[in-house]
Formats: C-alpha cells, sequence, structure tokens
C-alpha cells in the first residue's frame, strides 16, 4: 500500500525555525512535494525534491532522502502568516499524475 | 499570473441530484486534474485527464463520475445522484507536463454540500 506520515500539529513562533518530517511508503516513488493549504483554500506549491539532498527557495527548504523513504520542509524566519496546513506527497507509479497526500501539518506561529 | 478557475464556489444540493463542477485550467497546461478534500481531511486524488482521456483514476472514481473537457478550455467534473458524503471540497488543477510535481496548479476549490 501507499501511505505518507507526518505530524498533526506543530506550534512555533515568530522567527522560530521550525521543521516538518514526512516518511511515505510507496511503489514507485517519483519526488515528494510540500504543498501550503490556508483555512481550505487551494493548495499552493512550495517545493519539490526528485534527488537526495536540500533545495533551497528563500526561507523554505525542502529535503529528501530516498533510502530512508523520508523528507522534511524546513521553516526559518518564520511569520505569522505562515500559520497553514503543510501537506506532503509522493508521486505515484513512476510519474506525478496521481499524487497521494499526507494528512497534513497544521501550523500554528504564534507572536 | 494565469490561474485555474473554478465555479461555483460553492453549490448546495438535494441528495440523489446531479451536480457539474467547472473548472478553467491554465491555458497552455495539458493534463488536467479533480481532487477532493473532506473537511479537516487530506486531499484526495480522484482522476487525471489527458489528451481528452481519462489517464488515471481513484477508487473513489466509481461510475457515478464523469469528467469531460466539452471545448477548448473547460474541465468538468460530473456526479450523477449525489450522496451525502459526496460533500467536499472540490480542486480542479492543471499541469503542463506530467513528470515533476512542481507544476501543479490548484483553483480555488467548489465546495459542495449535499443535503
Amino acid at each position: 500500500g501507499q501511505s505518507l506520515e507526518q505530524p498533526s500539529e506543530v506550534t512555533a513562533v515568530e522567527g522560530a525555525i521550525v521543521q516538518i518530517n514526512c516518511t511515505y511508503q510507496t511503489s514507485g516513488f517519483y519526488g515528494l512535494s510540500w504543498y501550503q493549504q490556508h483555512d481550505g483554500g487551494a493548495p499552493t506549491f512550495l517545493s519539490y525534491n526528485a534527488l537526495d539532498g536540500l533545495e533551497e527557495t528563500g526561507r523554505f527548504s525542502s529535503f529528501l532522502s530516498r533510502s530512508d523513504s523520508y523528507g522534511y520542509l524546513l521553516l526559518q524566519e518564520l511569520q505569522m502568516k505562515d500559520s497553514a496546513s503543510y501537506f506532503c506527497a509522493v508521486g505515484n507509479a513512476g510519474n506525478n499524475r496521481k499524487l497521494i497526500w499526507g494528512l497534513g501539518t497544521s501550523l500554528a506561529v504564534n507572536p | 499570473e494565469p490561474e485555474v478557475t473554478q465555479t461555483p464556489s460553492h453549490q448546495v444540493t438535494q441528495m440523489g441530484q446531479e451536480v457539474i463542477l467547472r473548472c478553467v485550467p491554465i491555458s497552455n497546461h495539458l493534463y488536467f486534474y479533480w481532487y477532493r478534500q473532506i473537511l479537516g481531511q487530506k486531499v484526495e486524488f480522484l482522476v487525471s485527464f489527458y489528451n481528452n482521456e481519462i489517464s488515471e483514476k481513484s477508487e473513489i472514481f466509481d461510475d457515478q463520475f464523469s469528467v469531460e473537457r466539452p471545448d477548448g478550455s473547460n474541465f468538468t467534473l460530473k456526479i450523477r445522484s449525489t450522496k451525502l458524503e459526496d460533500s467536499a471540497m472540490y480542486f480542479c488543477a492543471s499541469s503542463r507536463g506530467q513528470v515533476s510535481g512542481n507544476t501543479i496548479y490548484f483553483g480555488e476549490g467548489s465546495w459542495l454540500t449535499v443535503v
């Protein structure tokens, strides 16, 4: 079967750094994506890792270790507007036409 | 910036009725998707569509559901004989290609309430 695990909730303060982990089990792994969703709005793409290592995009970075079936999203210099749900998702069976999603991590950023 | 647009934003329908949700994908994109999110739950893949046919579908996408691209711009999801458990946010998405996850763009969603 296919599944992803990520923490359900994370709390942090403004200016801090937070790491949201994601472990996955899937056949035909084809990349790990991260999406942000505010209050049930449209999921917005944040980052994608096809190969091992760290991808950096501004305040957000994402890491992948295929041998460990593990990745994480790192958010730096947290701002109040970063309060949202963060989903990891994996491509299925050798392509990304079908993304399998985790349950999401609700991040609360406090002053 | 180009975006995926969806209508209606919210629809209330009686159980057993048919519903059509409409989407206009980004114009130069070739792959189209419908996803569903029941309140408070994860996003679930329903179907992907390419070259005027379904390319992948999930176990959720049974005979009750159908998709169509009636013209060069619209992409629709039809739900026949709606059930209470079909109440969810339905997201349309599109991508230019299939090979990289960073090209999937989502619309704002259509919130369906079945009563």
